[in-house]
């Protein structure tokens, strides 16, 4: 979806390396996710926002941290990647207007590769 | 604890012929179910999904699923298959216990051959 970008699109680091992933959109949601992939598991969360001051771990947080710098914008960080953290990341954005039963909305993923 | 399970790895459909993906649920309560689509280096696109109401759910690209309760699954269905629909698709449910998170399946594999 071209209102949730993500930034960079690929990226290779090596292990111990502190790295940001970055999400932006442009759909005035107030809840935003970060969720890996990786292959024969779907998706799993790491964070979650639900608002500015509202950051919340989801099933994976450890190893990770996020900073939500505005309703627009949510970072992952990795502090010190590892080579399990080899994954495909997502953010997504979700609305609040429809008492819980929004739909999540995904940007095009990170692909990242810690060698 | 809320999950899904998408028994097949991968599917196979001759094009013009039906397609079926396969989603069992596990919840507590209410369902609130979701298939989404990924194509190659792309992000997940949302298809549709089931809160209440009809048990058939039309959704995007001609898709639809069928909502069945006394069999806890939500399959995802299409009558005539294109080449294009070749992709990953995801089923999943929502879990209100951890910021309305999805669950995810671990996803079925669609292959459509001319």
């Amino acid at each position: 979806d071209a209102d949730v970008t993500q930034t960079p699109r690929n990226r290779i680091t090596k292990t111990g390396k502190r790295i940001m992933l970055e999400c932006s959109q442009t759909k005035g949601h107030d809840r935003m996710y970060w969720y890996r992939q990786d292959p024969g598991l779907g998706l799993r969360l790491i964070y979650y926002s639900f608002d500015v001051k509202d950051i919340n771990k989801g099933e994976i947080s450890d190893g990770y941290s996020v900073s939500r710098q505005a309703q627009a914008k949510f970072s992952l960080s990795l502090e010190s990647a590892i080579p399990n953290q080899t994954a495909l990341y997502f953010c997504a954005t979700s609305d609040i207007h429809q008492g819980g039963l929004e739909t999540q909305y995904f940007g095009p993923g990170t692909r990242l590769l810690v060698l | 604890a809320q999950s899904v399970a998408q028994p097949e790895d991968q599917v196979n459909v001759a094009e013009g012929n039906p397609l079926t993906v396969k989603c069992t649920y596990s919840v507590s309560g209410n369902p609130y179910l979701f298939w989404y689509v990924q194509y190659p280096n792309r992000g997940l696109q949302f298809l549709l999904k089931y809160i209440t109401g009809d048990n058939l759910v039309k959704g995007s690209y001609g898709f639809e699923a069928e909502f069945n309760k006394s069999q806890t699954s939500f399959h995802l269905k299409k009558p005539s298959a294109l080449v294009s629909d070749s992709a990953l698709y995801f089923c999943a449910v929502r879990d209100f216990g951890q910021g309305g998170k999805l669950i995810f399946g671990q996803g079925t594999e669609l292959s459509v051959k001319p």
